[in-house]
């Protein structure tokens, strides 16, 4: 099955810089990359998601690329703001059904005033 | 409401109990999935059911687990004989369609087995 990587598990940043947050994938006919973030009480929400036939997204702040050669993806939120402060999921689509997502660990991302 | 409910929030039980967690989807959506969340961890993919049928049970860890969805929107996930293993945060999600696409999840409900 489908295994995702994601590095690192914790993330601190000062208020306006930038985050970046890295997944691997291992297998080669997965599709469907989304971004979902979660904060604490709550279930994840997507921010962002990209699929295998583009190779860059970007929504305002934040931006993912996708190597598929190398089979990982990224995601990068600019100009971070207190309220990014959450734990950030990557997840890949299992191939043999595409509602079938495989999580990574997490990356608890703290933004600092 | 406009999102996905899920009852109870939090349930705390004796080991070897059976529970009955419920989940409310957002109107209209016709798929439905369970995730399972444990400290620390991302998702895990129990089940997805696409309108009354469970189109892949795949996820379901052993025959303790099973889910119901009678008639397409609201579902069941029932634990028998529950272990302190169990103990996570089984979340809920629904979504228009088969095809990818975003998944709105619940805010989860909390099982804690003694």
């Amino acid at each position: 099955g489908e295994n995702v990587e994601q590095h690192p598990s914790t993330l601190s940043v000062q208020e306006g810089d930038s985050a970046v947050i890295k997944c691997t994938y291992s297998d080669s006919a997965s599709n469907y990359f989304p971004w979902y973030k979660q904060e604490l009480g709550k279930g994840p929400q997507l921010i962002i998601d990209i699929r295998s036939n583009v190779g860059e997204k970007k929504d305002q702040r934040i931006a993912v690329t996708l190597n598929k050669t190398a089979k990982h993806f990224s995601l990068h939120i600019t100009e971070t703001q207190p309220e990014d402060s959450a734990v950030y999921f990557c997840a890949a689509s299992s191939g043999a059904g595409s509602y079938q997502l495989t999580f990574g660990k997490g990356t608890k991302l703290s933004v600092i005033p | 409401g406009a999102g996905v409910s899920q009852t109870p929030s939090n349930k705390v039980t004796e080991k070897g109990k059976y529970v009955e967690l419920r989940c409310d989807p957002i109107s209209g959506h016709t798929a439905l999935y369970w995730y399972r969340q444990s400290l620390g961890q991302g998702p895990e993919f129990l089940i997805y059911f696409q309108g009354t049928g469970a189109a892949d049970d795949s996820g379901l860890p052993n025959d303790r687990f099973f889910a119901v969805r009678p008639e397409g929107s609201v579902s069941t996930l029932k634990i028998q004989r529950t272990e302190r293993g169990d103990s996570a945060v089984y979340l809920c999600a629904s979504s228009w369609g088969t095809a990818t696409g975003e998944l709105f999840f619940g805010e989860g409900s909390r099982l804690t087995v003694l």
